[in-house]
């Protein structure tokens, strides 16, 4: 069965530094999204992204991130400068046309020291 | 209010016990409406959509009622597998975009 893979599974980085989140999605899916879960509180939607270009982004989606489809088949999620409220597990997400179902990938889990 | 309502629980209940999680929800133009599960530090896996009409799948039943704007999820017979967070989920969105909005999800224990 196909799936969303996530890539690292663990990041640990100092504040201030980039970081890159990578995602492949499923492969004939259109839409994709990037949502966040810090610990003990729920999961928060980032952004979508659909034909090369963010569709819809949130409020905490601000000048620190940015989204890319470098390849056809890579997603990434960048944070520019990291800070400490950052650190949270990063879901990416994907879903056909025509489709009610996200497809979520395992996580990356983001500690900012 | 907020946007998904859901009682954080815990719910402990014994092996075999059928239990019921509710959820509310604000915004009465929401779309569609699904039960994800959560196993600890893992990613949410979707249980189920919920249909107006209600929908059973094995042992779990949705229920929407969209006057009340309440959803609905019934475990019967469960099992220690069970055990995990389940959350509540809304689409809000009738275009193509179909972000999802989160419950905190309500943590289920099923003791031996």
């Amino acid at each position: 069965e196909p799936e969303v893979t996530q890539t690292p599974s663990h990041q640990v980085t100092q504040m201030g530094q980039e970081v890159i989140l990578r995602c492949v999605p499923i492969s004939n899916h259109l839409y994709f999204y990037w949502y966040r879960q810090i610990l003990g509180q729920k999961v928060e939607f980032l952004v979508s992204f659909y034909n090369n270009e963010i569709s819809e982004k949130s409020e905490i989606f601000d000048d620190q991130f940015s989204v890319e489809r470098p390849d056809g088949s890579n997603f990434t999620l960048k944070i520019r400068s990291t800070k400490l409220e950052d650190s949270a597990m990063y879901f990416c997400a994907s879903r056909g046309d025509f489709q009610e179902t996200q497809y979520f990938g395992p996580g990356t889990r983001l500690l900012v020291l | 209010r907020k946007e998904v309502e859901q009682d954080p629980g815990p719910f402990n209940v014994p092996e075999g016990a059928t239990v019921a999680f509710n959820c509310t929800y604000s915004n009465s133009a929401s779309q569609s409406f699904f039960w994800y599960r959560q196993d600890c530090r893992k990613e949410p896996k979707l249980l189920m959509s919920v249909y107006s009409s209600g929908n059973e799948d094995g042992r779990f039943t949705a229920q929407l009622n969209r006057a009340s704007q309440y959803i609905s999820l019934l475990i019967r017979d469960s099992k220690l597998s069970d055990s995990a967070t389940y959350l509540c989920v809304v689409n809000k969105d009738a275009g193509n975009n179909r972000k999802l909005i989160w419950g905190l999800g309500t943590s289920l224990a099923v003791n031996p």
